[in-house]
């Protein structure tokens, strides 16, 4: 069974950093593009960043592009998100997600999601 | 980036019902898109990819049709538990862009 379990979201001021994991099993991490998306209060989905599965290939959302970096260690199947100079448009729930194929990025599975909350 | 719009915002059905969500991008995505469902506090679950093909487990009521920039996705009896919202998604072009959304709610 595939899961995806996401930590580190929390309260940080504004221009504040903070890193998010997602720890995954149940698949062969180092196969699979993994992306981030983000959902703020009362909002749809916002697609913010992808990693391949080498980690040799990213790709990021203009609003974050600069700001954010993701990263994967596929020694511990582990993804990670930092977010630096953080906004209060940055709040939003942050989930970790699969592709329905390696390379396919069609997200088939989401972890449960991580409250970031940007705030004085 | 393509920019996805989903309509209508709100589709007010009964159970049983059929209903008939549409998304159109900016630009061809080919049949590069995808259709997931979310309900309030779950993550989003994956319904159609590739326009047409149908996740694990989906039920065939579900269904995905299109191509080019004009896509529709139709629930042919709606079951209690399909009232819900539905983003679009297409991976066709970097950045990844969802629609916003489209709300299935009970009439």
């Amino acid at each position: 069974e595939v899961q995806l379990l996401e930590s580190g979201g929390d309260l940080v001021q504004p221009g504040g950093s903070l890193r998010l994991s997602c720890a995954a099993s149940g698949f062969t991490f180092s196969t699979y593009t993994m992306s981030w998306v983000r959902q703020a209060p009362g909002r749809g989905l916002e697609w913010v960043s992808a990693i391949g599965g080498s980690g040799g290939s990213t790709y990021y959302a203009d609003s974050v592009k600069g700001r954010f970096t993701i990263s994967r260690d596929n020694s511990k199947n582990t993804l990670y998100l930092q977010m630096n100079s953080l906004r209060a448009e940055d709040t939003a729930v942050y989930y970790c997600a699969k592709g329905v194929r390696p390379t396919q990025s069609y997200f088939d599975s989401w972890g449960q999601g991580a409250l970031v909350t940007v705030s004085s | 980036e393509i920019v996805l719009t989903q309509s209508p915002a709100t589709l007010s059905l009964s159970p049983g019902e059929r209903a008939t969500l549409s998304c159109r991008a900016s630009q061809s995505v080919s049949s590069s898109l995808a259709w997931h469902q979310q309900k309030p506090g779950q993550a989003p679950r994956l319904l159609i990819y590739d326009a047409s093909n149908r996740a694990t487990g989906i039920p065939a009521r579900f269904s995905g049709s299109g191509s080019g920039t004009d896509f529709t996705l139709t629930i042919s009896s709606l079951e209690t538990e399909d009232f819900a919202v539905y983003y679009c998604q297409q991976r066709s072009n970097w950045p990844l862009t969802f629609g916003g959304g489209t709300k299935v709610e009970i009439k």
